[in-house]
C-alpha cells in the first residue's frame, strides 16, 4: 500500500528528501491524513508531520522549523524535506496512513511502508 | 517531549497470557485515545488497537487493550512465537501546539 523511496545517504547540512508512493487506494479519499514517521535506536519512534490531500499539514513542534510535508494528487503520493540534516537525522523513516485526524476520535496510523534507511554523513 | 513509558522487554512461554504496560501524563494518554504497533525488524509496523480498545479487521481477538487514566496496557493470550517482535504504544499529545508521542518500546521474546 504504502512504499518510501529516495536516497539512502545524505551529506550533513543537506536536505533529506523521500517520497511515499501509495497503491491501491486513493491519496484524494477524504477521511485520512498521511504522515512521516522515523525510527534510531536514539530517538525511538518519532512522528515528524501529516498532510491532507487539500494540503493541511501539521507537523511535530521540533521539526517544523526544518521540514516540509508536501503532496502530489496526480501521482498518488506524498513527500518529506527535512532541511540541515545532522547525524541525528540517521534513522529508518516510515510513511503510514494517519487516520481519526479529521474526527479527532481514535487517531491511528493503520497502514505503514516497510521504512527507508537514511544516514546522514558527517 | 518525552515519551510514554514502557517496559523495555517482556516474556512468556507458548500459550500464556502476557501484558505490556503504557504510562503517559494527562495530557497525553490520559486525555486521548491509545494505539498499540507490532513491530517485526525488517517489516512494516502493524496496527494492533486503536481507540484503547479497538481491533482493526484482521486482527486476532488474542489481542486486547485497556486504558485508565493515564495508563493503557496491551494484552496477548495464547502467546504464539509469532508474537515474538516489538511493540509500541502511541497517544496524540495536547501540551506544547500537539504531537504524537510513542513508547520507547517493548521487546517480546516467546521462550
Amino acid at each position: 500500500l504504502l512504499q518510501e523511496s529516495g536516497p539512502g545517504l545524505v551529506k550533513s547540512s543537506e536536505t533529506l528528501s523521500l517520497i511515499c508512493s501509495v497503491s491501491g487506494a486513493s491519496i484524494n479519499r477524504n477521511t485520512y491524513y498521511w504522515a512521516w514517521l522515523r525510527q534510531s535506536p536514539e530517538r525511538g519512534l518519532e512522528w515528524l508531520g501529516s498532510i491532507y490531500y487539500g494540503g493541511s499539514t501539521y507537523y511535530n513542534p521540533s521539526l517544523k522549523s526544518r521540514l516540509t510535508v508536501s503532496v502530489d494528487t496526480s501521482r498518488n503520493e506524498f513527500s518529506v524535506r527535512l532541511r540541515s540534516v545532522t547525524a541525528a537525522d540517521s534513522a529508518v523513516y516510515y510513511c503510514a496512513r494517519n487516520a481519526g485526524v479529521l474526527t479527532g476520535y481514535q487517531r491511528r496510523f493503520d497502514y505503514w511502508g516497510q521504512g527507508k534507511l537514511v544516514t546522514v554523513l558527517s | 517531549q518525552s515519551v510514554l513509558t514502557q517496559p523495555p522487554s517482556a516474556s512468556g512461554t507458548p500459550g500464556q497470557r502476557v501484558s505490556i504496560s503504557c504510562s503517559g501524563s494527562l495530557s497525553n494518554v490520559g486525555s486521548n485515545t491509545v494505539s498499540w504497533y507490532q513491530h517485526v525488524p525488517g517489516a512494516a509496523p502493524k496496527l494492533l488497537i486503536y481507540g484503547n480498545d479497538q481491533r482493526p479487521s484482521g486482527v486476532p481477538d488474542r489481542f486486547s487493550g485497556s486504558k485508565s487514566d493515564t495508563s493503557a496496557s496491551l494484552a496477548i493470550s495464547g502467546l504464539q512465537s509469532a508474537d515474538e517482535a516489538d511493540y509500541y504504544c502511541a497517544a496524540w499529545d495536547d501540551s506544547l501546539g500537539g504531537a504524537w508521542l510513542f513508547g520507547g518500546g517493548t521487546k517480546l521474546t516467546v521462550l
